[in-house]
């Protein structure tokens, strides 16, 4: 089946440096790539969606200068925290869409990275 | 617009009890429909989903959902619970043009508990 990796898995950084986060689709191509946000016992928000050789889009109340997103190849795309504060700390998934098979397609999701920002 | 309301953000069963997780949604267009697992600190593995066609449908672990139009619902069900069910669940809507399935609207999800 279809797997989605990501790295790390778990990330402690201090307030004010940047972290990158990778989410790589292992054995297909993802022309279109989701980040999540999920806050603790809540549901997962939708942060932008990364479409390959293209700018994300970003959901209503994200901030592009904050949270960079690349989508370089089809099986990698990459969410950079910058500046990261405490209030970030948060677990990060990403999905990726695989339209490999005909009718619908599926998104398939990482296993999240734990981001604590101390 | 698609949302997507989960009742009751925890349930609590017994071993070898019935499951029933209940899910609401609102579509604009016909909705292809979802179930997610989440474990502590894992990702989302689906369960099942609707799409097309029959209405009941079968996913893995067990699990099944009724897709019912006229009430809007597509509760997840288990007749008989183990202990590795516990973890979170969550429904969700997508909102899809033609076969293309775009973005995922997720309800607040529901923690189950099993009991020994």
């Amino acid at each position: 089946g279809a797997v989605v990796s990501q790295h790390p898995s778990r990330v402690i950084c201090k307030s004010g440096t940047s972290v990158k986060i990778e989410c790589r689709s292992l054995d297909f191509q993802a022309t279109t790539m989701f980040w999540y946000r999920q806050f603790p016992k809540q549901s997962l928000m939708l942060m932008a969606t990364s479409n390959e050789g293209s700018k994300a889009t970003y959901e209503q109340g994200v901030e592009k200068d904050k949270f960079l997103i690349n989508h370089a190849s089809l099986t990698l795309s990459t969410l950079t925290v910058t500046s990261a504060h405490p209030e970030d700390s948060s677990f990060y998934i990403c999905s990726a869409r695989d339209q490999r098979t005909g009718g619908i397609d599926e998104q398939f999701f990482g296993p999240g990275t734990r981001l604590t920002v101390l | 617009a698609q949302s997507v309301t989960q009742l009751g953000s925890h349930v609590s069963v017994s071993e070898g009890a019935l499951v029933l997780l209940r899910c609401n949604y609102s579509s604009s267009v016909p909705p292809y429909l979802f179930w997610y697992v989440q474990y502590p600190n894992q990702g989302l593995q689906l369960l099942l989903k609707y799409t097309t066609g029959a209405t009941l449908v079968k996913g893995i672990n067990g699990f099944e959902a009724e897709f019912k139009k006229s009430e809007t619902s597509f509760h997840l069900t288990k007749p008989s619970a183990h202990m590795s069910d516990a973890a979170e669940y969550f429904c969700a809507v997508s909102d899809y043009r033609g076969s293309t399935l775009g973005r995922l609207y997720f309800g607040r999800g529901t923690q189950l508990t099993v009991w020994p």
